[in-house]
């Protein structure tokens, strides 16, 4: 089945450094691509859509300055975290979709410090 | 405006015995929708989905769900728990789109009883 991984797959970093987080479809090509956050032991939260060739949607509450998102090509999308914060401290997992669902990526865990 | 509730954060069933999680949706449009199963520090993998035609939805690991448009749910069931059930599982709904974004649940977290 299709594969969508994500690098790093874990980060810490000091406050006030910005983190960027890589999507990538590997054997297929997605014109949109999703990111999610979760806190510990909570849901998954829609962040934005990631649109190749435009820009993100971000859904409410998201800041767009914050989150920086950049869909480059059909198989990559980054998600740019800046002057990262305790707070920012998250599972990230980003999605795109295949023929009929949804490839979910292995996810990201960011620490800041 | 999409949404789903699952009934219960958490719940503990004995080793052997039937699974049983809610799943309620909320959608304007014929919804797709979705079981999610999460390991701890894991990403998603996809139990089972209902897209069109049968309502009786069959995923894996001996996991099933039925579509029933009138109660609006999507219930998730196994006949039998096993110890390596026990995870938190998700309930998603997407409007049908291919590119649309999909709505999760607050998880239900599983417990298997020895």
């Amino acid at each position: 089945g299709a594969v969508v991984s994500q690098h790093p797959s874990r980060v810490i970093c000091k406050s006030g450094t910005s983190v960027k987080i890589e999507c990538r479809s590997l054997d297929f090509q997605a014109t949109t691509m999703f990111w999610y956050r979760q806190f510990p032991k909570q849901s998954l939260m829609l962040m934005a859509t990631s649109n190749e060739g435009s820009k993100a949607t971000y859904e409410q509450g998201v800041e767009k300055d914050k989150f920086l998102i950049n869909h480059a090509s059909l198989t990559l999308s980054t998600l740019t975290v800046t002057s990262a914060h305790p707070e920012d401290s998250s599972f990230y997992i980003c999605s795109a979709p295949g023929s009929n669902e949804q490839f979910f990526g292995p996810g990201t865990r960011l620490t800041v410090l | 405006a999409q949404s789903v509730t699952q009934l219960g954060s958490h719940v503990s069933v004995s080793e052997g015995a039937l699974v049983l999680l809610r799943c309620n949706y909320s959608s304007s449009v014929p919804p797709y929708l979705f079981w999610y199963v999460q390991y701890p520090n894991q990403g998603l993998q996809l139990l089972l989905k209902y897209t069109t035609g049968a309502t009786l939805v069959k995923g894996i690991n001996g996991f099933e769900a039925e579509f029933k448009k009138s109660e609006t749910s999507f219930h998730l069931t196994k006949p039998s728990a096993h110890m390596s059930d026990a995870a938190e599982y998700f309930c998603a709904v997407s409007e049908g789109n291919r590119d649309d974004k999909i709505i999760f649940g607050k998880g239900t977290r599983l417990h298997i009883l020895p």
